[in-house]
């Protein structure tokens, strides 16, 4: 079975700083990693996928994160903070043989101070 | 192009009643599953139907219950509700049919209360 990590329910950074959200996953075949992001009272929106190819994997909104397979990681980042990037963020695993359900961390919410 | 709608928006049952829960998938999807997220907490799966049939289970009571229509539109439906049964139920929809669609497009979800 798979599970992930995410270190740090939350996380607080000032407007224009650098981003790190940290997420490390377990699973004994190649899984396929996302990133997702959920506003107040809404669904989850899907930031970046990694599913085998490039490693380092760009997505929407300036957020991108890189599989790291010696360390079992898949961290987001993003330079620059904006007030707007305030939500909580859930990096998910699925693998091939398990068709595409999701298992989902816990999640780490992102404040932005002005 | 309509994405995932959910049906309805917030719901609020009693201990002991059943509830159904509704989910029209993206257009040109195939596939739907069902998480749900109880508060503070990620999404935990429930299951998937594919071709009007329960793909994949998660570890959830079969109190938990489902089914997919001919248009792929799904119900989850809950028996005998329980105060732990508070959550907010999110629908995904990907496409299977023409191999394995990584991703899920989330629907806003419905939000349920047990009291």
């Amino acid at each position: 079975a798979q599970s992930v990590t995410q270190l740090g329910s939350h996380v607080s950074v000032s407007e224009g700083a650098l981003v790190l959200l940290r997420c490390n996953y377990s699973s004994s075949v190649p899984p396929y990693l996302f990133w997702y992001v959920q506003y107040p009272n809404q669904g989850l929106q899907l930031l970046l996928k990694y599913t085998s190819a490039a490693t380092l994997v760009k997505g929407i909104n300036g957020f991108e994160a890189e599989f790291k397979k010696s360390e079992t990681s898949f961290h987001l980042t993003k330079p620059s903070a904006h007030m707007s990037d305030a939500a909580e963020y859930f990096c998910a695993v699925s693998v091939r043989n398990a068709g595409n359900m999701l298992t989902f961390g816990g999640g780490t919410r992102l404040m932005v101070k002005p | 192009d309509a994405g995932v709608t959910q049906s309805p928006t917030h719901l609020i049952k009693t201990r002991g009643q059943q509830v159904t829960l509704r989910c029209s998938p993206k257009s040109g999807h195939d596939t739907v599953s069902w998480y749900q997220q109880a508060l503070g907490q990620g999404p935990q799966f429930i299951f998937q139907y594919y071709e009007e049939e329960e793909r994949q289970r998660g570890n959830f009571p079969d109190r938990f219950s489902g089914h997919q229509f001919p248009n792929y539109s799904s119900e989850l439906n809950v028996n005998a509700l329980l105060l732990g049964d508070s959550a907010l139920y999110l629908c995904a929809s990907s496409l299977l049919g023409t191999g394995i669609s990584y991703e899920q497009y989330f629907g806003p979800g419905t939000r349920l209360t047990v009291t």
